[in-house]
């Protein structure tokens, strides 16, 4: 099944202590993102990816950090976690990065519940 | 940046009910998607529609380029479409980033 999976999908966790989330898609994507939800502000781009070894900061990068070594995987990772980063984060991935004149279907990994305590 | 309003912002249904979501945004956009979020959190695909017309079952989809607005159809509602649905935008920035509206609450009782 074609999807996007990312793991876990619920984490308590206290300031300071380093986490990483994972993003897996199966659909040999290249472009790939990540999103906080928050209530009253919205879901707001954090890092993007155009292909492997490629990323580049979002909306909100700070505290936050990526890589892309490979073309299905894009972790998201929190080397110094505090509570403002409390949210439901969503992973997304296209079948090409975004032109300007176009710009393909996204789909959603299930999301993640952090907490930071 | 590219402004996305959604209109109703709540709305209630008894269940059999049909209903319109309204979706305007300020610029030309190059990717237009309608999702639809469940009580779980998950964010689930509903239309890729940057113009025209699409179905999907019970849901349908219509997005005027031209007019800089999208419409999304429920009909005969059922409580499983509880929940809020978004529409977002990519404009003409090269980074992807989608730019969702606000959400209209969707609340359908039995």
């Amino acid at each position: 099944e074609a999807q996007v999976t990312q793991n876990p999908r619920y984490l308590i966790t206290v300031t300071g202590k380093k986490l990483t989330v994972t993003c897996s898609q199966n659909m040999n994507h290249e472009y790939m993102s990540w999103y906080r939800q928050d209530p009253g502000l919205g879901l707001r781009q954090i890092y993007y990816s155009m292909n492997v070894e490629v990323t580049d900061k979002g909306d909100v990068p700070e505290g936050y950090k990526v890589s892309r070594k490979e073309k299905r995987n894009f972790p998201l990772i929190l080397e110094s976690p505090s509570p403002n980063q409390t949210s439901l984060y969503f992973c997304a991935s296209s079948l090409r990065p975004p032109r300007s004149d176009r710009a393909h279907e996204q789909f959603f990994g299930p999301g993640t519940r952090l907490t930071v305590l | 940046g590219i402004q996305v309003e959604q209109s109703p912002p709540d709305l209630i249904l008894q269940e059999g009910a049909n209903s319109t979501l309204r979706c305007n945004f300020s610029d030309s956009v190059n990717n237009l998607q309608w999702f639809h979020q469940n009580p779980w959190g998950q964010l689930i695909n509903l239309f890729y529609i940057p113009s025209g017309t699409k179905q999907n079952g019970r849901l349908s989809a219509t997005t005027v380029a031209t007019e800089r607005y999208s419409l999304l159809y429920i009909s005969s509602s059922q409580t499983t479409d509880s929940g809020v649905y978004f529409c977002a935008v990519v404009g003409s920035s090269n980074t992807g980033k989608l730019i969702f509206g606000q959400g209209t609450t969707l609340q359908v009782k039995p």
